[in-house]
């Protein structure tokens, strides 16, 4: 079956850095997004990654390693904004996308 | 005002009703998807349409029926509802590039169904 796993929740301290990790399983692959989800919002864009590697955009990059069904957010200099929901997504042969049930992530003063 | 509108933002009804949740865009995108979104779970497709002309089930569609009025507008209906399709609801919109893949989605719909 098709499967995507990330941490429940996740506790960081303003202005450090939290990684947020992605597994999944799916039949056939066209990519791994990454979205935020502030509570009561909609989720909104963060990331696509297609190729193995790194893709940084501004305090936020995103990881993906195709060979281990990996992936990872990271987020840099926490603000207190960036407390959200992180749905991890990847995309499978038929171009549909398996969502995980996201990580909350809680950030302290 | 938002790209993707959804309407209404939040519905409280009883059981055996008849709901309709109304989508409209004006992104100009020719996709268009209604999700349902429960506590603990990722985000789930109900269905899909890649034009007027094309609708498609999604992995949830039992319950639920959807209507293309248009390029813009996307509706999602349930014909007797019921207290497990209490959930938030949301539509979305693509341009089906596979090489962006970006969502666009609407505040949300809340239903609860008594």
């Amino acid at each position: 079956g098709q499967n995507i796993d990330q941490p429940t929740e996740m506790t960081a301290t303003e202005g450090a850095i939290v990684q947020i990790n992605c597994t999944y399983q799916t039949s056939g692959f066209n990519g791994l997004f990454w979205y935020q989800q502030h509570a009561g919002e909609a989720p909104t864009f963060l990331s696509y990654n297609v190729l193995d590697g790194l893709e940084e955009k501004g305090r936020f990059s995103s990881f993906l390693s195709r060979s281990k069904g990996y992936s990872y957010l990271l987020l840099k200099e926490l603000q207190m904004k960036d407390s959200a929901s992180y749905l991890c997504a990847a995309m499978d042969s038929n171009y549909q996308l398996i969502w995980g049930a996201g990580t909350k992530l809680i950030i302290k003063p | 005002d938002a790209d993707v509108t959804q309407t209404p933002r939040n519905r409280i009804t009883k059981t055996g009703k008849r709901i309709m949740l109304e989508c409209s865009q004006t992104k100009g995108h020719d996709r268009m998807y209604w999700y349902r979104q429960d506590p603990g779970l990722g985000l789930q497709l109900i269905y899909y349409s890649f034009d007027v002309k094309d609708i498609n089930k999604g992995e949830i569609s039992d319950g639920y029926s959807v209507s293309r009025q248009a390029q813009a507008k996307f509706s999602l209906s349930l014909e007797s509802a019921i207290p497990n399709q209490t959930a938030l609801y949301f539509c979305a919109t693509s341009d089906g590039q596979v090489d962006t893949g970006e969502l666009f989605f609407g505040e949300g719909s809340r239903l609860t169904v008594l």
